[in-house]
C-alpha cells in the first residue's frame, strides 16, 4: 500500500468551528489531491497541489482552504464548518506516469 | 471537460456467474481511464488502468476491462463472480493522458451484490 496517512480519521464538530485535516505521505510525490465523498456523487475534488506551496482549485472548493508547506503533508481546513460538510474526505497521491492516484483511508467529518 | 456515466447504481449477480459493471466517458483528450473498488467502510483500491498501450486491460482479482473508443465505453468484467468481490465499484477518468496535476473525475458508482 502507498504510504498514506490521514488524521483524524474521525471527527465530530459544531457548526461554525474551523477544522484541519492532515494528509501525510511517505512516497515523495509531488502531486496531492483532496476529495469528499458523498452518497449518489462519487469522489469530487476540493483542491489539488502541484508542489510546495502551489495548490489549486477542485470540483467543489467553496468554503474550504489547504496548504503545503512540505512535500509530505497536505492540509485541509474548512474555516467555518456547515453541516453541508458533513462527509468522508480521501486524500490521494499521484506519482504515475498516467496519473493514476492511491488514496489514504479516510477521515469521516461529522458537523453538528 | 471529461465526465464519466456508470449506467447501473446496482447489479446483483449470483455467484460464479459472469459480472458486467457499465461505464461510458467523455473527455476532450485522449483518456487514461481507471477503476477503482471500495469495499464497505474501507479507502479505495485501484482495479486497473487503460493507458492506450492495448484496449483489454487486466487486474487485480480476475477483473478486466476493455476499451472502445467506437461506442467510448470502458465495462468492467469478470467471468466468475466471488461473495468477496461484494463492494462499490467507480469508474474514473483522467483528462491528461500523461502524467500531470489533473484530478480525477469519477463516476457516481456501481453497488455490487452478490447473491449467494
Amino acid at each position: 500500500d502507498a504510504g498514506i496517512t490521514q488524521s483524524p480519521r474521525h471527527k465530530v464538530t459544531e457548526t461554525g468551528t474551523p477544522v484541519t485535516l492532515r494528509c501525510h505521505q511517505t512516497e515523495n510525490h509531488r502531486y496531492m489531491y483532496w476529495y469528499r465523498q458523498d452518497p449518489g456523487h462519487g469522489l469530487r475534488l476540493i483542491h489539488y497541489s502541484y508542489g510546495v506551496k502551489d495548490t489549486d482549485k477542485g470540483e467543489v472548493s467553496d468554503g474550504y482552504s489547504v496548504s503545503r508547506s512540505k512535500t509530505e503533508d497536505f492540509l485541509l481546513t474548512l474555516e467555518s464548518a456547515t453541516s453541508s460538510q458533513t462527509s468522508v474526505y480521501f486524500c490521494a497521491i499521484s506519482g504515475g506516469q498516467y496519473n493514476e492516484q492511491f488514496f489514504g483511508p479516510g477521515t469521516r467529518l461529522t458537523v453538528l | 471537460a471529461q465526465s464519466v456515466t456508470q449506467l447501473d447504481s446496482h447489479v446483483s449477480v449470483s455467484e460464479g456467474t459472469p459480472v458486467l459493471l457499465r461505464c461510458n466517458y467523455s473527455s476532450s483528450y485522449s483518456p487514461s481511464l481507471f477503476w477503482y473498488v471500495q469495499h464497505p467502510n474501507k479507502g479505495l483500491q485501484l482495479l486497473l488502468k487503460y493507458t492506450s498501450a492495448a484496449t483489454l486491460v487486466k487486474g487485480i482479482n480476475g477483473f478486466e476491462a476493455e476499451f472502445k473508443k467506437s461506442e467510448t465505453s470502458f465495462h468492467l468484467t469478470k467471468p466468475s463472480a466471488h461473495m468477496s468481490d461484494a463492494a462499490e465499484y467507480f469508474c474514473v477518468v483522467s483528462g491528461l493522458s500523461g502524467g500531470g496535476a489533473d484530478g480525477l473525475t469519477f463516476g457516481k458508482g456501481t453497488h455490487l451484490i452478490i447473491q449467494p
